[in-house]
């Protein structure tokens, strides 16, 4: 079945902190994975993408891994601001047909706190 | 400019009535969505346009119809609405229906909060 799992839920940490969040997927064949940004009350907002043969990739602060072996990502938050204070959405991509499989995660509540 | 943008933002209606979300997109992207984002936040595909054409329809009563008058328009019209229907519905546009690829990046609109009561 292609799930897609979110750790931890939530999570609280201090401005200028960092953080790391954790999606884990059993989704086949995997085509490739993006980190989004849901701001409260608005839509998501892609941060990054990558594909089977990428392992990093960077967006300013935010810095996504994957490890395609193991079939997880993190994404790393640096120097956090207020404004990081987000849902952070993990989705895969599936299939090679000609319409694919678009799989979300439950997402990641951060709050950033002075 | 808004790329994708949806009306209204906010919709609060009895249970029984019947109500339309309207999307537009000026990307010029060939694909549009409909997305429900329940009480627990999950995404859920709903239905899927590709130039007009309808390629993806998920299991959604069929009180919900979906209609694109041309490929920068998306509407939703839900008959017989009921509590259950309470949720954010977005809209969102790719550049074509391939996912796979690096054009299958979605761009949300700002969301509809539907209220039943």
């Amino acid at each position: 079945k292609n799930q897609v799992e979110q750790s931890p839920q939530s999570l609280i940490i201090l401005e200028g902190k960092n953080c790391t969040l954790q999606c884990n997927y059993t989704v086949s064949p995997f085509s490739n994975l993006r980190w989004y940004k849901q701001d409260t009350g608005r839509g998501p907002v892609s941060l990054t993408i990558m594909t089977f043969s990428e392992n990093t990739k960077s967006n300013g602060r935010y810095t996504a891994t994957l490890d395609a072996d193991t079939k997880q990502s993190s994404l790393h938050i640096t120097a956090s601001q207020l404004s990081d204070s987000a849902s952070y959405i993990c989705v895969v991509s599936a299939g090679k047909t000609s319409y694919d499989k678009v799989i979300f995660g439950p997402g990641t509540s951060l709050s950033v706190i002075p | 400019d808004t790329a994708v943008s949806q009306t209204p933002k906010y919709l609060v209606t009895q249970m029984g009535n019947d109500k339309s979300i309207k999307c537009e997109q000026n990307l010029g992207h060939d694909t549009m969505y409909w997305y429900k984002q329940d009480s627990k936040k999950f995404l859920k595909i709903m239905f899927s346009y590709n130039n007009k054409e309808l390629i993806i329809n998920e299991t959604v009563p069929n009180r919900f119809s979906p209609k694109s008058p041309d490929k920068a328009h998306l509407n939703l019209h839900i008959n017989s609405l009921e509590l259950g229907d309470s949720a954010v519905y977005f809209c969102a546009s790719s550049r074509g229906p391939r996912t796979t690829s690096r054009s299958g990046e979605l761009f949300f609109g700002e969301g509809s909060r539907l209220t039943v009561l």
